[in-house]
Formats: structure tokens, C-alpha cells, sequence
């Protein structure tokens, strides 16, 4: 079956980094997004990874395995703004998107 | 920003009951999708339409119908409502698919079945 895990929940402190973990299994492979949603707000598109490596824009940054079925996204310097939800989604080989069930990132003063 | 609005943006009814969504897009995207997003899921995909009258399932179909007579409305149906339905409602749209077409989200519809 088609499964994506990600934590359900990490706290991390202001000015800091955190790194977010997403596996995937799919059927088939044309992507890893990453979405941002805040409480109440629709999601709204981060980042995207087709090839291994790191892609990095701003303080935001998502790398990929491909081999090992695993992304992470990549918050620096973190501000109070960056608490939300963080959702890791694969685009299977029909091109729709699997979704993880999102992990709420807590950012303490 | 993508264009995209939803109507209602909230709404209760009664088990039984049809209800109709309206999604609503200026950007002329090819595509479009309506989610169900409930505690502890991911984004489940129920329908998605390819181009004016043409639509597909998703992974949770059943209890849903859709439609698309413009470019510009995608509309779901639920037949009749049941508890189980009760959930936010999201719609999206994207101009093509696979690389580079993040899909852009509408603000959701809250859908309370009594």
C-alpha cells in the first residue's frame, strides 16, 4: 500500500533549527512536496524535490533519497510566525498526491 | 496568491440531507481537486477533474459526486449527508501535473453533519 509517516509532533525554540523527517512508500514516484498550514488555513506549497539532494530557499530547506524512501524539511532561525502544521505529500506514478498526516511544529520563546 | 474561493466557508446540516460545495477559480488551471482533511489523516483525495466535464475518482469517492461544466467551477455533491462526512473541505487546483505543478488551496469549508 501507499503510506507516508512523519512525526506527529515537535517542539523546537525560537532562533533554533529543526529538521522535519518524512518516509514514503508509494506506487510509483514524480515527487515530494512539502506544504505549510496554520491552524484554521488552508495549506499553502513550500518546496519540491524530484532528484536526491538538498534544495534550499531562504531559511527553508528540503532534501531528498530517493534509494532510501526519506525527505526532511529544514527550518532555520526560527521564528514564533514558523508554528504549524508541516505536510510531507508524494506524487505517486497517477501524479496524485499521498499525504502525510502533517506534524505540528511548536516553537517556544 | 492563487484565485481560488469556496462557498459556504461553513455549514451544518442534517444526516440525510444534500449538500452542494461550489469551488471557484480565476486562474484558469486545468485542473482541479476536492480533499477531505480530518484529524489524525492525511489530505484524502475524493474527486479531481482533468478539463470541463471530465472527472475522476479518488481514494475516497463513495457518498461523493462531482461536477465541472466551466473551467472555472468544480462542484461537489454529497448525495446524502452522514456523520462520517463531517469534516474540512478543501479544493485545489494546479495548472498541470507532475514536475514543478504545486497544486494551490482554496480556504476550506467547514461541514458539520448532525
Amino acid at each position: 500500500g501507499q503510506n507516508i509517516d512523519q512525526p506527529t509532533e515537535m517542539t523546537a525554540t525560537e532562533g533554533a533549527i529543526v529538521q522535519i523527517n518524512c518516509t514514503y512508500q508509494t506506487s510509483g514516484f514524480n515527487g515530494l512536496f512539502w506544504y505549510q498550514q496554520h491552524a484554521g488555513e488552508a495549506p499553502t506549497f513550500l518546496s519540491y524535490n524530484v532528484l536526491d539532494g538538498l534544495e534550499e530557499k531562504g531559511r527553508f530547506s528540503s532534501f531528498l533519497s530517493r534509494s532510501k524512501g526519506y525527505s526532511y524539511l529544514l527550518l532555520k532561525e526560527l521564528q514564533m510566525k514558523d508554528s504549524a502544521s508541516y505536510l510531507c505529500a508524494s506524487m505517486d506514478s497517477n501524479y496524485q498526491l499521498i499525504w502525510g498526516a502533517g506534524t505540528k511544529l511548536i516553537i517556544k520563546p | 496568491d492563487a484565485g481560488i474561493t469556496q462557498s459556504p466557508r461553513h455549514k451544518v446540516t442534517e444526516t440525510g440531507t444534500p449538500v452542494t460545495l461550489r469551488c471557484h477559480q480565476t486562474e484558469n488551471h486545468r485542473y482541479m481537486y476536492w480533499y477531505r482533511q480530518d484529524p489524525g489523516h492525511g489530505l484524502r483525495l475524493i474527486h479531481y477533474s482533468y478539463g470541463v466535464k471530465d472527472t475522476d475518482k479518488g481514494e475516497v469517492s463513495d457518498g461523493y459526486s462531482v461536477s465541472r461544466s466551466k473551467t472555472e467551477d468544480f462542484l461537489l455533491t454529497l448525495e446524502s449527508a452522514t456523520s462520517s462526512q463531517t469534516s474540512v473541505y478543501f479544493c485545489a487546483i494546479s495548472e498541470g501535473q507532475g514536475d514543478y505543478n504545486e497544486q494551490f488551496f482554496g480556504p476550506g469549508t467547514r461541514l458539520t453533519v448532525l
